[in-house]
């Protein structure tokens, strides 16, 4: 079967400090991945996504970089996190049409 | 102009009736639509998708599609309080997924 996993859950960082999240997909082969960003309160908003290793589409100008070293993994970075940066991370991934999100990771930066 | 706006809600229906979801979208050459369901905390959770005019049901919920229009509505029939979490609408072109802000839906028993 094909799951989504994303990982830490739950993360508290301080400005400044880096930031890795990564999330891969077990049971397919090349399915397009997304980032996405919700702030308290708020939609849905695109960060990156990528149609294949090392094609990442940016959506957003920020202090955020994405990369896919491998078919199934996908990695949110930032080298300096801002107060700004907090918020609900997921990942979703899209065999075809349809997108499948991951559990989360809950960011707050201090 | 945003890409996809929801009707802001928040939304309070009694249980046993209809909620009514609407969504617009400004691009006319998106191909596929999407309803997702969140609950507090959590991930969004796919309900229903929708790829052509007219409309498609999944039990107690039906999702309307009007290309011409550029709308996509969802019905949720006999509502219960386990329905009561925010409806995201997401609109697909090409490869690129974009969301609604949300439509937050209160089912009082």
């Amino acid at each position: 079967s094909q799951t989504i996993h994303q990982w830490p859950a739950t993360l508290v960082q301080p400005v400044g400090s880096p930031l890795s999240l990564e999330c891969t997909v077990e049971g397919t082969s090349n399915p397009n991945l997304y980032w996405y960003r919700q702030a308290a309160g708020r939609g849905l908003q695109l960060l990156f996504y990528s149609v294949g290793i090392g094609q990442i589409s940016s959506e957003v100008p920020q202090n955020l970089s994405a990369s896919r070293p491998q078919d199934r993994q996908f990695i949110l970075s930032s080298k300096k996190l801002l107060l700004s940066d907090s918020g609900f991370y997921l990942c979703a991934w899209s065999p075809g049409t349809e997108a499948f999100f991951g559990q989360g990771t809950r960011l707050t930066v201090v | 102009q945003k890409e996809v706006e929801q009707n802001s809600g928040p939304l309070s229906v009694p249980e046993g009736a209809i909620a009514s979801l609407n969504c617009t979208y400004s691009d006319r050459v998106s191909q596929s639509f999407f309803w997702y369901r969140q609950y507090s905390g959590k991930s969004p959770e796919l309900i229903m998708s929708i790829y052509s005019n007219g409309d498609k049901e999944d039990g107690r919920f039906t999702a309307q599609l009007n290309k011409a229009s550029q709308y996509v509505s969802l019905l949720i029939r006999d509502s219960q309080p386990s329905d009561s979490a925010t409806y995201l609408c997401a609109v697909k072109y090409d490869y690129k997924l974009s969301f609604g802000a949300g439509t937050t839906v209160t089912v009082r028993a």
